[in-house]
C-alpha cells in the first residue's frame, strides 16, 4: 500500500492558462474524490468517481474543470482558463466500501496550485 | 443544510496538557462523523471515525472522541499534549458520498 499519489505538488501558472493534475488511487479503491482547500478553510468537495463513472459533481466544478478517470484507475483533474480564484490545494481521496458516506476515504498530499 | 462548525480557529497549549477541540454538526439523519488531522505538506490523516455504537471511540495517536447527540457534538480529545501533535484539525461529517468539512481548528503546542 504506496497510499495516495498526486502530481504535481506544486504548480505556477498564468491566468489563462490550462492545467492538469493527477491522482493515483490507493490500488484496488472503486471509490476517487476531489476536493479543494483554500487557505483558512476545510476541503470541499469537487466531483467523486465509482470506478470509471462520475457519479457527482458540485456546484463549485464550473464549466472550466472537468475531471475523468478512464478505466477506473487513475484521475485527472483540467482547469481550462485559469483565473486567480482557483488557487488553492487541490486533494484527491480514494476509499474501497459498500456505502460511500461511511467509508474511509484516505487523502493524498494535494496538489498547491497558484494562478498568477 | 449538513454542516461541521468548529468554533475555536486557533488554540495553544502547553506540552503535557490535556486538549478538547470541539465540533458541532447539523445532520438530519444518522450521522457518520470523522476526525482528520492535517501537517504542512502533508495529506489529511484519519484519526478517528463514528459510525455507530459505543459513543467513545478511540483513535490514533492517543486521540478519542465522544459523540453525544443531544448537543450535536463530537469533540476531540487527548489527554497529554506532544509537541509532535502541533497541526491542523478537521472535523467532518459523511453524507452520501461526500465528506463536508469545518473549517478546522490550528493546535499550536509550546513546550
Amino acid at each position: 500500500d504506496t497510499g495516495v499519489s498526486q502530481d504535481p505538488r506544486h504548480k505556477i501558472t498564468k491566468r489563462g492558462q490550462n492545467v492538469t493534475f493527477r491522482c493515483d488511487p490507493i490500488s484496488e479503491h472503486n471509490r476517487l474524490y476531489w476536493y479543494r482547500q483554500t487557505l483558512g478553510q476545510g476541503p470541499e468537495f469537487l466531483t467523486y468517481f465509482q470506478n470509471e463513472a462520475q457519479l457527482e459533481k458540485s456546484r463549485l466544478l464550473s464549466d472550466r474543470f472537468s475531471a475523468e478517470r478512464p478505466k477506473g484507475s487513475f484521475s485527472t483533474l483540467e482547469i481550462q482558463r485559469t483565473e486567480q480564484g482557483d488557487s488553492a490545494m487541490y486533494l484527491c481521496a480514494s476509499s474501497w466500501g459498500v456505502t460511500p458516506h461511511t467509508d474511509t476515504q484516505y487523502f493524498g498530499p494535494g496538489t498547491r496550485l497558484t494562478v498568477l | 443544510a449538513q454542516s461541521v462548525t468548529q468554533p475555536d480557529i486557533h488554540i495553544t497549549v502547553s506540552e503535557g496538557a490535556s486538549l478538547e477541540l470541539r465540533c458541532n454538526y447539523s445532520y438530519g439523519a444518522t450521522p457518520y462523523l470523522f476526525w482528520y488531522v492535517q501537517s504542512p505538506g502533508q495529506g489529511l490523516q484519519l484519526l478517528l471515525k463514528y459510525f455507530s455504537g459505543d459513543t467513545l471511540v478511540q483513535g490514533i495517536k492517543g486521540f478519542e472522541a465522544e459523540f453525544k447527540r443531544s448537543q450535536s457534538s463530537f469533540n476531540l480529545r487527548k489527554p497529554s499534549v506532544h509537541w509532535s501533535d502541533a497541526a491542523e484539525y478537521f472535523c467532518a461529517v459523511g453524507n452520501t458520498d461526500k465528506l463536508i468539512f469545518g473549517t478546522g481548528t490550528r493546535l499550536q503546542v509550546f513546550p
